[in-house]
C-alpha cells in the first residue's frame, strides 16, 4: 500500500524557516518524480514544487522560487522542503504527492501538514 | 503559465439531478484531470486522461472535452458527491496548474 507522511508543519514567525519531510512507502520511491503542493486555507491547490528521480533537478513556481528549496533522500525514501523566507501567503496546508508513471497526474497524496506564518 | 477557470464556482443539486462542471484553459492542453476533496481530507484523484475514471469512482461520473475547454458530469447527483472538484492540467511549456474549483452540494 502506498504510503505518504508529511510532517514537521507548524506555527512560524514571518522572515523565519522550516522544513518538512515526507516520508514514501511502498512503492519504489527512488523511481518517481516527487512533488509538493499547497493549499491556502479556504483556497484551491497549488504545485509548489517538484524534483526528479536522482535529485539532479529541481522545479518552482515564481511565488515560491529562490526561498523554497526541494530534495530526497532515495535511501531513506524521503523528500523535503525547505522553506525560508516565510512569508504569511506560505499559510498552507502542504501535501506530497506522487505522479502514477507514465501520466501526468497525482495517484496518491499523503495527509497534508499545515504551516502558519504568522507573528 | 496554462490558466484553468472552473465553472460554475459553487452549485447544488438534487438527488437524481444531472451536474456538469467545467473547465476551461487559457491555451490548449492534451489533456484534463480532476480531483475531488471533501472537507478536512487530501484529494484524491478521480478522472484522468480527460476521460477515464480513477479506482473506485461510481461509473455516473464521466470526463469529456478537448483543447481549451473541459466538463465533468454526474449523470444523476449522489449524497456522497457533495464535495469540491478540482481540475488539473499538465504540458510540456507550462507548470502544473489547478482550477480554483468547484464547490457542490446538495440541495
Amino acid at each position: 500500500e502506498v504510503q505518504l507522511v508529511e510532517t514537521g508543519g507548524g506555527l512560524v514567525q514571518p522572515g523565519r524557516s522550516l522544513k518538512l519531510s515526507c516520508v514514501a512507502s511502498g512503492f519504489t520511491f527512488s523511481s518517481y518524480w516527487m512533488y509538493w503542493i499547497r493549499q491556502a486555507p479556504g483556497k484551491g491547490l497549488e504545485w509548489v514544487s517538484s524534483i526528479n528521480t536522482d535529485g539532479g533537478s529541481t522545479y518552482y513556481p515564481d511565488s515560491v522560487k529562490g526561498r523554497f528549496t526541494i530534495s530526497r533522500d532515495n535511501a531513506e525514501n524521503t523528500v523535503y522542503l525547505q522553506m525560508n523566507s516565510l512569508r504569511s501567503e506560505d499559510t498552507a496546508t502542504y501535501y506530497c504527492a506522487k505522479p502514477r508513471r507514465g501520466y501526468h497526474y497525482f495517484d496518491y497524496w499523503g495527509q497534508g501538514v499545515m504551516v502558519t506564518v504568522s507573528s | 503559465e496554462i490558466v484553468l477557470t472552473q465553472s460554475p464556482t459553487t452549485m447544488a443539486a438534487s438527488p437524481g439531478e444531472k451536474v456538469t462542471i467545467t473547465c476551461r484553459a487559457s491555451s490548449s492542453v492534451s489533456y484534463m484531470h480532476w480531483y475531488q476533496q471533501k472537507p478536512g481530507a487530501s484529494p484524491k484523484p478521480w478522472i484522468y486522461d480527460t476521460s477515464k475514471l480513477a479506482s473506485g469512482v461510481p461509473n455516473r461520473f464521466s470526463g469529456s472535452g478537448s483543447g481549451t475547454s473541459y466538463s465533468l458530469t454526474i449523470s444523476s447527483m449522489e449524497t456522497e458527491d457533495t464535495a469540491t472538484y478540482y481540475c488539473q492540467q499538465w504540458s510540456s511549456n507550462s507548470p502544473y496548474t489547478f482550477g480554483a474549483g468547484t464547490k457542490l452540494e446538495l440541495k
